[in-house]
């Protein structure tokens, strides 16, 4: 079956550091690929996906790019905010017949000091 | 802005009683899901609908019934409240129509068994 499997949090990085959070991934057929972003006491945010190989998917700075050679979508952003505090949730939709269900890793906790 | 709403938003309740959580949706999205989300183990699939009437099993579905008679409104019933269904439950919609497996959250609804 399908799974995703990230880092372990937590991540504490100070302001303007570098971000990478690795996402691995196993799935039959063709998936599509997605980071989502979890702020306090709220729902889930898609942040980006990628539907195919070497598709890269960015917004408000982080990328994340698909890797089907080593099964990965590592979620990068070159200067973290504290803004961006949040946890950040890898997933993937085989949508081959699977009626569109994701399957997600288990979050990982960013912490962003000034 | 997909225009999904939960409610509650909060509950506290007791072993053995029954519990309904509802999604409501305002664009007519065929596709719905219901998740919990627990420390530790990310967001797990309960049930999911693919239109009216049309339910389906996730991986953690013991202990709960879904129910969806029209397009707008999803529910989840927990028909014996248990401590070990304490959790964050969130709704999610998905555009389907092949663009897409992208699927959206609503705010979420903390339940607390005691």
């Amino acid at each position: 079956g399908n799974s995703v499997t990230q880092m372990e949090g937590p991540v504490t990085l100070s302001e303007e550091a570098f971000l990478t959070i690795n996402c691995t991934y196993t799935a039959t057929g063709y998936p599509s690929l997605f980071w989502y972003v979890q702020y306090p006491g709220e729902g889930l945010q898609l942040l980006l996906k990628a539907t195919k190989a070497d598709d890269k998917g960015s917004n408000k700075g982080f990328e994340a790019t698909y890797r089907k050679e080593t099964t990965s979508f590592h979620l990068e952003k070159g200067s973290v905010q504290v803004s961006d505090s949040a946890v950040y949730f890898c997933a993937l939709s085989d949508s081959g017949g699977s009626n569109y269900k994701l399957t997600f890793g288990k979050g990982t906790l960013l912490t962003v000091n000034p | 802005d997909a225009g999904i709403t939960q409610s509650p938003r909060h509950k506290v309740t007791e072993t053995g009683t029954p519990v309904t959580l509802r999604c409501h949706q305002t664009e007519n999205h065929r596709y719905m899901y219901w998740y919990r989300q627990d420390p530790g183990h990310g967001l797990r699939l309960i049930h999911y609908s693919y239109g009216v009437k049309d339910t389906d099993k996730g991986e953690v579905s013991d202990g709960y019934s879904v129910s969806r008679s029209k397009t707008e409104d999803f529910l989840l019933t927990l028909e014996s409240a248990t401590s070990s269904q304490t959790s964050v439950y969130f709704c999610a919609i998905s555009l389907g129509q092949g663009t897409f497996d992208t699927q959206y959250f609503g705010p979420g609804t903390r339940l607390t068994v005691l």
